[in-house]
């Protein structure tokens, strides 16, 4: 069965500094792969994806993110953070099983200090 | 604008009692999700609809049901038998054509048993 794991449960950077998010996926075959922002008591926002092709994506908002095929990850990664980047941050992984679903990781807590 | 609207926002129950979320989307999406988010556990798929008149179980299905009996709509009903119904519950939706999977949220609804 596919899962997606964040073992990352919050981290905190200073505003201006790199950051990277991880994410792991367990899937047979090649995984559409997703990164979602949720800001507190909200839905949620889709910021980048990937299904094949070139293997660093670009996405909004300044992010991006690789899939590493050798090591099942999806990391997310932003050269420089905003304030306003503090929000909850979650990898999927969506499968094409009885009807396309998809998978949700527990979420990384992004924390931005000034 | 097209979108993804839930209703009620808030919502308390007693104990014992059923009551139903309301999810309505404007986009023209073929499938229609529910899930349920809890601190640290991220979204655990409850139920999901590809078509109208038609639906699967997800992960987490008991305690819970669902109708689609129009394209832009698919209810939650929580039960009785859902032995522990408070958590924030998000409505999404998503083309089927393209299996993109992009998912769409509406602004979930949260609901409190007393």
């Amino acid at each position: 069965a596919q899962s997606v794991t964040q073992p990352d449960i919050h981290i905190t950077v200073s505003e201006g500094a790199s950051l990277e998010l991880r994410c792991n996926y367990s899937y047979g075959a090649t995984p559409y792969l997703f990164w979602y922002v949720q800001s507190p008591g909200q839905g949620l926002q889709l910021l980048l994806k990937y299904f094949s092709g070139d293997t660093l994506v670009q996405g909004i908002k300044g992010f991006e993110a690789e899939f590493k095929r050798s090591q099942s990850s999806f990391n997310l990664r932003k050269p420089s953070v905003h304030w306003s980047d503090a929000a909850e941050y979650f990898c999927a992984v969506g499968a094409l099983t009885g009807g396309f679903k998809t998978i949700f990781g527990a979420g990384t807590r992004l924390f931005v200090k000034a | 604008d097209g979108g993804i609207t839930q209703s009620p926002k808030y919502l308390f129950r007693k104990e014992g009692q059923n009551v139903t979320l309301s999810c309505e989307q404007n986009l023209n999406h073929d499938a229609m999700y529910w899930y349920r988010q809890d601190p640290g556990q991220g979204l655990r798929l409850i139920y999901y609809s590809q078509i109208v008149n038609d639906f699967q179980k997800g992960d987490i299905a008991e305690g819970y049901s669902v109708s689609r009996e129009k394209k832009e709509s698919f209810p939650l009903t929580v039960t009785s038998a859902q032995k522990n119904p408070t958590a924030f519950y998000l409505c999404a939706s998503t083309f089927t054509g393209t299996h993109t999977g992009e998912l769409f949220f509406g602004e979930g609804s949260r609901l409190t048993v007393l």
